[in-house]
C-alpha cells in the first residue's frame, strides 16, 4: 500500500531551538496536511498545503509542499515546552481518504 | 469555533458485544470519516462517507463494521461483535471539501476485554 514516511521518528531538543521534520511519499499527492497530536487527544490541524512549492506559515510554524508533490517539511522556530507531542503529515489526492504518516515524536527539554 | 464531537469518550466492553460510537461532524461539512489509532501507532483510515453512502473503506473495515448517518447531524460507527484487537482510539473526522482541511474529534477510546 501507499507509504508515507516521516523523519526523524523522534527528537529531543532544547527549548528555544528550531526544529525541522519531513514527510516523504513514493506517490504524488495534491493535498498535504500537518497535524499535532497530544496524548489522549485527537489530531489538531496545523497547516494545509494545496500547491506544489507552496510555503505556508502559522505563527512559529512553517511548512512547504515539495515541488515534486512527493514531500513536505515542517519547521518550528524557537520551540517551547508545549510543542511536545506527535506531529503527523497526512495526504490525499481526492480518493475520499487521507493517509497518515508514521509520525515524529517531539520532546522539548526546558 | 465549530468542532467535531464524539461520544462516548471511553467505552469498555466484553469481547463479542456490539458497540456504537457516535460523532457529530461540523455542521456544514459534507465528507465524514472514521479513523482508528492503536496505542502509540499511526492513525489508520477505516472508512469515508459522502452523500449518504460509503465512498471508500480500508481492509480493516470488514463485515463487522458499519457506518450510518441516521439523521442530519449524527454519524455512527458500529462494531457488531468486538474482538480484543478492536481496542483502540477511534477518531471521527469531517471536511467540507473532498480534498480540504480535515478536522478531528477528540476520539473514543474502546477497550475490549
Amino acid at each position: 500500500g501507499q507509504q508515507l514516511n516521516q523523519s526523524p521518528q523522534s527528537m529531543f531538543i532544547q527549548e528555544g531551538e528550531d526544529v525541522s521534520m519531513n514527510c516523504t511519499s513514493s506517490s504524488i499527492f495534491n493535498t498535504w496536511l500537518w497535524y499535532k497530536q497530544d496524548p489522549g487527544e485527537g489530531p489538531v490541524l496545523l497547516i494545509a498545503l494545496y500547491k506544489a512549492g507552496e510555503l505556508t506559515s502559522n505563527g512559529r510554524l512553517t511548512a512547504q509542499f515539495g515541488i515534486t508533490r512527493k514531500d513536505s517539511f515542517l519547521n518550528i522556530s524557537a520551540s517551547i515546552p508545549s510543542d511536545v507531542g506527535i506531529y503527523f503529515c497526512a495526504v490525499t489526492s481526492g480518493t475520499y481518504k487521507y493517509i497518515f504518516g508514521t509520525g515524529t515524536r517531539l520532546k522539548v527539554l526546558a | 469555533e465549530p468542532e467535531v464531537t464524539q461520544t462516548p469518550s471511553h467505552q469498555v466492553t466484553q469481547m463479542g458485544q456490539e458497540v456504537i460510537l457516535r460523532c457529530v461532524p461540523i455542521s456544514n461539512h459534507l465528507y465524514f470519516y472514521w479513523y482508528r489509532q492503536i496505542l502509540g501507532q499511526k492513525v489508520e483510515f477505516l472508512v469515508s462517507f459522502y452523500n449518504n453512502e460509503i465512498s471508500e473503506k480500508s481492509e480493516i473495515f470488514d463485515d463487522q463494521f458499519s457506518v450510518e448517518r441516521p439523521d442530519g447531524s449524527n454519524f455512527t460507527l458500529k462494531i457488531r461483535s468486538t474482538k480484543l484487537e478492536d481496542s483502540a482510539m477511534y477518531f471521527c473526522a469531517s471536511s467540507r471539501l473532498e480534498t480540504g482541511e480535515l478536522f478531528f474529534g477528540e476520539g473514543s477510546r474502546l477497550t475490549v476485554l
